[in-house]
């Protein structure tokens, strides 16, 4: 069965201080794997496709990796906007995203 | 540029009351239309999705349905709502001709509360 875990569940850090989320998945084939943020009352915001391991992408404060088991959010000097929970996903067949719980990160000025 | 809107943005309704959630896209045509919905203290879980007029899948049973009644319209339904079917729903597009395995665009998003 397609699963999704990410951890932890929820992270607090000061402002400036670098971290990383994980996403760890098992499915039969990766065909994408996704990264949104979500602030609270609203939709998922897109912030990365990665499609196979070794592939990285980066915005601003935040880099998205991918192996073959895991994906991590390296989150550098974080800033209070940044606080969201970020969510992870696989491509579950061809129109299915599983998604992980979410991880709540909150940025203390 | 595309965007996607859905109404009402809340909405609170008796148990054995009808539903209908609406959502539109803006800015492209064809796309892939889907519904998910998120319970407090879950993760988003698709309910149905559609690749084209008329042609609806569903991933969960339940009391919903959805239609899809022109190409960039996409309803969500109950005759009866249940207690359960409290959450936060959300709409979302994608390009279909990018291929399958593209990034799924999420709307606003619409919370409804069942008493």
């Amino acid at each position: 069965e397609d699963q999704v875990t990410q951890s932890p569940e929820a992270l607090r850090l000061q402002e400036g201080e670098s971290s990383s989320l994980n996403c760890s998945y098992t499915v039969s084939g990766l065909r994408g794997l996704f990264w949104y943020r979500q602030d609270p009352g609203k939709g998922p915001e897109f912030l990365f496709t990665l499609y196979s391991a070794g592939e990285e992408k980066e915005k601003e404060r935040l880099k998205a990796t991918l192996t073959k088991k895991e994906s991590f959010l390296h989150i550098t000097a974080p800033k209070p906007e940044d606080s969201a929970t970020y969510l992870c996903a696989v491509q579950a067949g061809a129109q299915k995203l599983v998604f992980g719980q979410g991880t709540r990160l909150t940025i203390n000025p | 540029s595309q965007t996607i809107h859905q109404w009402p943005a809340t909405l609170v309704q008796p148990v054995g009351s009808p539903l209908s959630l609406e959502c539109t896209v803006e800015g492209t045509s064809n796309p892939n239309l889907y519904w998910y919905r998120q319970a407090a203290g879950r993760g988003l879980q698709l309910l149905f999705y559609s690749v084209g007029i008329g042609q609806i899948s569903s991933e969960v049973p339940q009391n919903l349905s959805a239609s899809r009644p022109q190409d960039r319209q996409f309803i969500l339904s109950s005759k009866k709502l249940l207690l359960s079917d409290s959450g936060f729903y959300l709409c979302a597009w994608r390009h279909r001709l990018a291929g399958e395995y593209n990034e799924q665009f999420f709307g606003p998003g619409t919370r409804l509360t069942v008493l």
